[in-house]
């Protein structure tokens, strides 16, 4: 099946740093991928939909200029938390849907960053 | 906007028991879906569900949707130690709008 594949799977970073998690779909092109954000024991948050070539979406009370995304690539959706704080510990999950395969999403394997 | 409830939040059984799972979306989906997330680990794809009063069965597993696709369950029959995780539902409104999950209802089983 389609394979969504998300790096790092973890990350510990300082306080203040940015951190870059890449989404990449390795069997098929993924024009829209998604980023999700999900805390401890807690339901997947969308935090905006990463369109190929074309601005993110972003959902309310995300902020564009901290969770960078960019979709340069039919097969790559970047996110990058600026600035990182420990308030963004979190895991963030990526999907995309197999074109022809209806809606169901195929998710990365997630990416834990932990900010000290 | 759209929104999905999901209960219970938590459900402990002993193995062997049945367990099942309720989602209620504020509005009409055109489909449902369900996932399944094991601890440390990313959700799932288990079953899409888009037709009116659909029912899909997968081994133990019996997953409805309601008449008027505002609801859905998923029913496990004779619960195993395997089944332990969280289960989400995740309604999509229509065309190429995004998932929107529920809160997900953790299963743990007891041997």
């Amino acid at each position: 099946g389609a394979v969504v594949s998300q790096h790092p799977s973890w990350v510990i970073c300082k306080s203040g740093t940015s951190v870059k998690i890449e989404c990449r779909s390795l069997d098929f092109q993924a024009t829209t991928m998604f980023w999700y954000r999900q805390f401890p024991k807690q339901s997947l948050m969308l935090m905006a939909t990463s369109n190929e070539g074309s601005k993110a979406t972003y959902e309310q009370g995300v902020e564009k200029d901290k969770f960078l995304i960019n979709h340069a690539s039919l097969t790559l959706s970047t996110l990058t938390v600026t600035s990182a704080h420990p308030e963004d510990s979190s895991f963030y999950i990526c999907s995309a849907n197999f074109p022809g395969a209806g809606t169901e999403a195929f998710f990365g394997q997630g990416t834990r960053l932990t900010v000290v | 906007g759209q929104q999905v409830m999901q209960i219970p939040q938590y459900q402990h059984v002993q193995e062997g028991e049945d367990f099942t799972t309720y989602c209620n979306s504020s509005t009409t989906l055109s489909n449902i879906q369900w996932y399944k997330q094991r601890p440390g680990g990313h959700p799932v794809f288990l079953i899409q569900l888009v037709k009116s009063g659909e029912v899909k069965k997968q081994k133990r597993l019996t997953f409805q949707f309601g008449e008027a696709k505002k609801n859905s369950s998923l029913h496990i029959t004779a619960t195993q130690t395997t089944d332990v995780g969280t289960y989400f539902c995740a309604g999509q409104g229509g065309g190429n709008t995004p998932l929107v999950f529920g809160k997900g209802t953790r299963l743990s089983v007891i041997a």
